[in-house]
């Protein structure tokens, strides 16, 4: 069974750092590009960032470009993503999740599965 | 920045009906669109994609169709277990998602 778990949410102050963590299992991750997204409460979802399965292309939205960075490790089965210079307004739920895998290979920017989300609240 | 605008807002039906949800775009997407269906407490669950295939295990009585601006989704019959949030996300330019439909029990 595909899982991705995601960890390292909390409270942080505005202009702080977290470090968030997803961990997968059931599929081999050096074969699928994955992506983060976030939601805030009574929100649609919101694309953060694309990082191919090697890892060698990575892309981010505006809303996040310059602060965020994406990073994974395949051996460890484990994808990152660091936040710096937090906002409130980058509070919300944030989910790991992996390009759908369709009957003819991968959609890319298309997502399932998704994890249950950490909670990030950016507050002072 | 493509904006997606799904109507209506909340859809209030019984079970066994038949239910249709709309999402515009402010420029064409051609037919790179899916849709999303969420429950409280849950992440989205991927049902449609382009606008018209069906992701795995999806039930048959979930369709979509569309291209360019303008996309529907149906669900030819309602379940119990169908009364949640259905979000609609192109990937045809930049990737966004819209504010998401509502169906409720009426």
């Amino acid at each position: 069974e595909v899982q991705l778990v995601e960890s390292g949410g909390g409270l942080i102050q505005p202009g702080g750092s977290l470090r968030l963590s997803c961990v997968t299992s059931g599929f081999d991750l050096n074969n699928y590009a994955m992506n983060w997204l976030r939601q805030a409460p009574g929100k649609g979802p919101e694309w953060l960032s694309y990082i191919s399965g090697s890892g060698s292309t990575i892309y981010y939205a505006d809303s996040v470009r310059g602060r965020f960075t994406s990073s994974r490790d395949n051996a460890r089965n484990l994808l990152f993503l660091q936040m710096d210079g937090l906002r409130a307004e980058d509070s919300a739920l944030y989910y790991c999740a992996r390009d759908y895998e369709g009957p003819v290979g991968s959609v890319r920017y298309t997502f399932d599965p998704w994890g249950q989300g950490t909670l990030v609240t950016v507050s002072s | 920045e493509i904006v997606l605008t799904q109507s209506p807002a909340t859809l209030s039906l019984s079970p066994g009906e038949r239910a249709t949800f709309s999402c515009r775009a402010s420029q064409s997407v051609a037919k790179h669109l899916a849709w999303y269906q969420q429950k409280p407490g849950q992440p989205p669950r991927l049902l449609m994609y382009d606008p018209s295939s069906r992701a795995t295990g999806v039930p048959a009585r979930f369709s979509g169709s569309g291209s360019g601006t303008d996309f529907t989704l149906t669900i030819s019959s309602l379940e119990p277990e169908d009364f949640a949030i259905y979000y609609c996300q192109q990937r045809g330019n930049g990737i966004t998602f819209g504010g998401g439909t509502k169906v409720e029990i009426k």
